[in-house]
């Protein structure tokens, strides 16, 4: 079967650095997506990685590895307004989204 | 760029009566659109993926005679949900992707349904 799997919750500290880790088993593989979601709210897209490394954009980057099945997003200098879900996700061979589901991150002063 | 409407944002109706919800893409077309439920603390469900012009493709569990998707033109999509009742009450959210070249999907601001 296919499976996303990342931490339910993290917390961490305004200014810091926080990784979140998304390993994932999917029938194919069409690119890998970062999401975040506040609460009540709908997720809004943070990065797609379909080539192997890192990619960097502004405070956030992700990273993939394709034959390790795994990505991490990275979050620096940590800001309240981080408080959020991140949510991994996988495209398939058939195209579909598959879905993890969400990481809580918690952002304390 | 790509922005995705969503109307209403809030819908609050009695059991047993239908519910239309809209989802347009603003400044693209959107060839392929998705409906997804989100129950409070779960992630993200998907219902249906609707191609423009075609009939929607259902996921697994979902009713497609309870929920009725037409995707009439290149920049919206509707779902309806026919004789809600309370166990439907969820947040149901649109996205839109502009081709298969294009595979990041971008999301509507949803729309909340309680029913009574």
């Amino acid at each position: 079967g296919q499976n996303i799997d990342q931490p339910t919750e993290m917390t961490a500290t305004e200014g810091a650095i926080v990784q979140i880790n998304c390993t994932y088993q999917t029938s194919g593989f069409n690119g890998l997506f970062w999401y975040q979601q506040h609460a009540g709210e709908a997720p809004t897209f943070l990065s797609y990685n379909v080539l192997d490394g890192l990619e960097e954009k502004g405070r956030f980057s992700s990273f993939l590895s394709r034959s390790k099945g795994y990505s991490y997003l990275l979050l620096k200098e940590l800001q309240m307004k981080d408080s959020a879900s991140y949510l991994c996700a996988v495209m398939d061979s058939n195209y579909q989204l598959i879905w993890g589901a969400g990481t809580k991150l918690i952002i304390k002063p | 760029g790509a922005v995705v409407s969503q109307h209403p944002s809030w819908v609050i109706c009695k059991s047993g009566t239908s519910v239309k919800i809209e989802c347009r893409s603003l400044d693209f077309q959107a060839t392929t659109m998705f409906w997804y439920r989100q129950f409070p603390k779960q992630s993200l469900m998907l219902m249906a993926t609707s191609n423009e012009g075609s009939k929607a493709t259902y996921e697994q569990g979902v009713e497609k005679d309870k929920f009725l998707i037409n995707h009439a033109s290149l920049t919206l999509s509707t779902l309806t949900v026919t004789s809600a009742h309370p166990e439907d009450s969820s947040f149901y959210i649109c996205s839109a992707r502009l081709s298969r070249g294009q595979e990041t999907q971008y999301f509507g601001p949803g729309t909340r349904l309680l029913v009574l």
